[in-house]
């Protein structure tokens, strides 16, 4: 089993759907997760944190399930500046390694 | 807002040269990494640096890599002697002041073409 691993996508979804990403780990230790978001050729940003079951920011909402080891990422009313790579992302090692997920790429047309 | 930078941006060299990336991390951050990613594939760690010494190194990290903080600003990658499969981008970032400050932030990165 990959370390991380998200599907792929593209998502294509018109402005103002609601759009939500998964992501699975195979790392049980593990006790923070990151989302982040890169666009073209850009470096990965952060988006969310999740440390505990789950936290919400404006119209993004990330969740964690810690039996079935998956996160995932919830976006309400999606915006054309959405349209991004999401990454699912899993520190180890005590947060000095981060593993990342091949990335969900979204598209958000108008 | 501090931010990571790297220099350059865009550095071709020829198969067999070696090449130094250049990182500044944020001010005052402790922790720093090295990542890579090659186009269409994902972003993979390399090393972590912390207190003038490597924590961690991934399997990516062999005899050709090295790191530096020669100052107390910069953290530099250096790659003795470049192969094709070395072109990738290459993501400097830097993390928080205490151990328990785990949020990385990545630098632009340098794409890196080997020829």
């Amino acid at each position: 089993r990959k370390e991380v691993e998200q599907d792929p996508g593209p998502f294509n979804v018109p402005e103002g759907a609601t759009v939500a990403f998964n992501c699975t780990y195979s790392n049980s230790a593990s006790q923070s997760f990151f989302w982040y978001r890169q666009d073209c050729r850009k470096e990965p940003k952060l988006l969310m944190s999740v440390y505990s079951s789950g936290n919400e920011d404006g119209r993004f909402t990330a969740q964690l399930n810690r039996a079935s080891q998956y996160i995932s990422l919830l976006i309400r009313d999606s915006k054309l500046s959405d349209s991004a790579t999401y990454l699912c992302v899993v520190p180890l090692n005590a947060g000095n390694m981060l593993t990342f997920g091949g990335g969900t790429r979204l598209m958000v047309k108008p | 807002e501090p931010e990571v930078t790297q220099t350059p941006s865009h550095q071709v060299t020829q198969m067999g040269q070696e090449v130094i990336l250049r990182c500044v991390p944020i001010s005052n951050h402790l922790y720093f990494y090295w990542y890579r990613q090659i186009l269409g594939q994902k972003v993979e760690f390399l090393v972590s640096f912390y207190n003038n010494e490597i924590s961690e190194k991934s399997e990516i990290f062999d005899d050709q890599f090295s790191v530096e903080r020669p100052d107390g600003s910069n953290f530099t990658l250096k790659i003795r002697s470049t192969k094709l499969e070395d072109s990738a981008m290459y993501f400097c970032a830097s993390r928080g002041r205490t151990p328990s400050t785990d949020t990385q932030y990545f630098g632009p990165g340098t794409r890196l073409t080997v020829l």
